[in-house]
């Protein structure tokens, strides 16, 4: 069975603090790696797709990378705006379906 | 361009009574789908349109039917509202299937008394 674990549930950074959230994933033939961004209240926002291993995209002060096991979202010098909850997906192919993280609570104090 | 919508924004039932979920997207996608969100948990599908005229079941269908109108439409019914159903509700479209990016709309927050 697919499974998609994100690290860790909540993470609270002060503004300028740069880290990482992790996105382990156990699946048979990864098809695509997406991340979302949610804010409270509101639909997950697209961010990035990742098709392979080595693969990376930038956006802002956004980064993604993949590698065969896990995906990260590196988060430079972080501001207030950044925070809400990251949700990481997968595809696998197998039965069509994306399998979704329950994903990390951000929090950015000022 | 408003992307996926979603009607109503906010619902409170009784147990039994019936409502339709309506959700519409401008982006011309061949693909469309219904999930839940409770917390603790991820996304979870619930019933998918891979194209218009097909429907197909999610991990967690019971309780639910959809019609795919078509293109643009999706809408999903419950028949006999119950308070498991007690969710937030999120419609998304796609081009090509689950491969491709899906794109959401702002969701319906269900309370069933």
């Amino acid at each position: 069975e697919d499974q998609v674990t994100q690290s860790p549930e909540a993470l609270r950074l002060q503004e300028g603090e740069s880290s990482s959230l992790n996105c382990s994933y156990t699946v048979s033939g990864l098809r695509g790696l997406f991340w979302y961004r949610q804010d409270p209240g509101k639909g997950p926002e697209f961010l990035f797709t990742l098709y392979s291993a080595g693969e990376e995209k930038e956006k802002e002060r956004l980064k993604a990378t993949l590698t065969k096991k896990e995906s990260f979202l590196h988060i430079t010098a972080p501001k207030p705006e950044d925070s809400a909850t990251y949700l990481c997906a997968v595809n696998t192919g197998a039965n069509s379906k994306l399998t979704f993280g329950k994903g990390i609570t951000l929090s950015v104090r000022p | 361009n408003a992307g996926v919508t979603q009607t109503p924004k906010f619902q409170v039932l009784k147990t039994g009574q019936s409502m339709t979920l309506q959700c519409a997207q401008d982006m011309n996608h061949n693909s469309m789908y219904w999930y839940r969100q409770d917390p603790g948990m991820g996304l979870r599908l619930i019933y998918y349109s891979a194209s218009e005229g097909t429907t197909d079941k999610g991990e967690v269908p019971n309780g639910y039917n959809v019609s795919r109108l078509n293109k643009r439409e999706f809408s999903l019914r419950l028949e006999s509202a119950a308070p498991s159903q007690t969710s937030v509700y999120f419609c998304a479209s796609s081009d090509r299937g689950q491969v491709d990016t899906q794109y959401f709309g702002p969701g319906t927050r269900l309370t069933v008394l």
